[in-house]
């Protein structure tokens, strides 16, 4: 079993709609990041949270550190939006990645 | 500012060469991390470096090693390449250490080894 997982691997969505990408983990952690990867490879930092929920623009951010589990919600989601989503978490000084969420909103 | 670089953006090898990778973090960040990415294992940490020392090291054998300079630039060298060490590199600096501070990603070098 992966340390790290994220559901669902696959999301598809229509323009507007409000998207949650999931992300659960079983290792002790000091911090968690969410990342975006737009086709091209390039990677992008959305957030790093260790504890509640942080917003930016359309995007949410929650971690439940009890529950191990944490949650990237997109509302009013734009073609643009289209990316794979990474959840990855500090343990032991290093970075531990889930295998990603593919979205992909049609207009 | 500018952001991280790397370079080259792409290359193309033989089985049994060896390459190297070099990664230019943001002006003032002291921290590069490096890690492969493939479609069967995803993203994977390679290695940490944190004024010019290896803090860190994942889970891969002796041929990868990297270093770092002064100026907090940083190479990684992949000898005796095999055919699964095609990949993306990318390299991430942030200020103090990775997962601690925002990560900052370069563009990636796509490897394919031949």
């Amino acid at each position: 079993k992966n340390e790290v997982e994220q559901s669902p691997q696959n999301l598809t969505a229509q323009e507007g709609e409000f998207i949650t990408i999931n992300c659960s983990y079983s290792v002790g952690i000091s911090a968690l990041h969410w990342l975006q990867q737009h086709p091209g490879g390039g990677i992008v930092s959305l957030f790093m949270l260790s504890s509640g929920k942080k917003k930016h623009g359309r995007l949410i951010a929650t971690i439940n550190i009890q529950e191990k589990h944490s949650s990237l919600h997109i509302t009013a989601s734009h073609p643009r939006d289209s990316a794979v989503y990474i959840c990855a978490v500090h343990n032991t000084d290093k970075l531990i990645f889930g295998t990603g969420t593919r979205l992909q909103v049609f207009p | 500012k500018a952001g991280v670089t790397q370079t080259p953006r792409y290359l193309i090898k033989t089985r049994g060469q060896q390459v190297t990778l070099s990664c230019s973090p943001i002006s003032g960040h002291r921290s590069v991390s490096w890690y492969q990415q493939t479609p069967g294992q995803g993203l994977q940490f390679l290695f940490e470096y944190f004024s010019e020392t290896q803090r860190n090291k994942g889970n891969f054998p002796g041929r990868f090693s990297g270093r770092q300079f002064s100026n907090s630039r940083s190479e990684m060298n992949v000898s005796t390449l095999e055919l699964g060490d095609s990949a993306l590199y990318l390299c991430a600096s942030s200020l103090v250490g990775q997962g601690l501070n925002e990560q900052f990603f370069g563009p990636g070098t796509r490897l394919t080894v031949l």
